[in-house]
């Protein structure tokens, strides 16, 4: 079976300043891996996903993550985060022979002015 | 392209009542999702539908919930009884069939209050 860690349930930061958001994750088999964002009364909308290749993904809205196998990490990286970036954020993974997502327990991120 | 739609937005019930929630997901998915969200936790797959046949429903207490997806397109998910701890989000998602890695899309979900 897979599972996903999130290792902080909230993190604040100011406005312009970067932040990283923690995910760990344990699995007995191949696994693509992935980032959601879910903002208030929304549903989940994709960030960025790694499937194979490059271990440093690119996103949508300025977001980048790495993977790296060897710490069985796939942390998630903005820069500069503005005050819209504020909401709740999923990692997630697949087997490769699957299609069926497992969630970690999310991370709110709140961007202070 | 239309997303994946939802309805009701929002539901609250008594506990022993009965609902029920209805997806249409994208045109041509072959692959539908119903996950469960309570709050301050991540979501929780339910059921997994390929078409109209089931293919993962090993988390759905089926003692009480159901679902169908009758024609492979549009799905209902039934809850009777409800207990208060179903209380929760439930979102559909839809995803093309096919190539593995595909993207996952979700639908705003249904808010289930139960009292």
């Amino acid at each position: 079976a897979q599972s996903v860690t999130q290792l902080d349930s909230q993190v604040p930061v100011f406005e312009e300043a970067p932040v990283e958001l923690r995910c760990n994750y344990s699995s007995s088999v191949s696994v693509y891996l992935f980032w959601y964002v879910q903002y208030p009364n929304q549903g989940l909308q994709l960030l960025l996903k790694y499937l194979s290749g490059s271990t440093l993904v690119k996103g949508i809205n300025g977001f980048e993550a790495e993977f790296n196998k060897s710490q069985t990490s796939f942390h998630l990286r903005k820069p500069s985060v503005h005050i819209s970036d504020t909401a709740e954020y999923f990692c997630a993974v697949m087997k490769t022979s699957g299609s069926r997502l497992t969630f970690g327990e999310g991370t709110q991120l709140t961007v202070n002015p | 392209e239309a997303g994946v739609a939802q309805s009701p937005r929002y539901k609250i019930i008594e506990k022993r009542q009965s609902v029920a929630f209805w997806c249409n997901p994208i045109s041509g998915h072959a692959t539908l999702y119903w996950y469960q969200q309570i709050l301050g936790q991540g979501p929780k797959l339910l059921i997994q539908f390929q078409n109209n046949g089931v293919v993962d429903d090993s988390q759905l207490p089926k003692d009480r919930f159901s679902a169908e997806r009758l024609k492979g397109v549009d799905s209902t998910l039934k809850i009777q009884p409800a207990k208060l701890e179903d209380s929760a989000v439930y979102l559909c998602a839809s995803s093309p069939a096919g190539h593995r890695g595909n993207t996952i899309y979700f639908g705003e979900g249904s808010w289930l209050t139960v009292v």
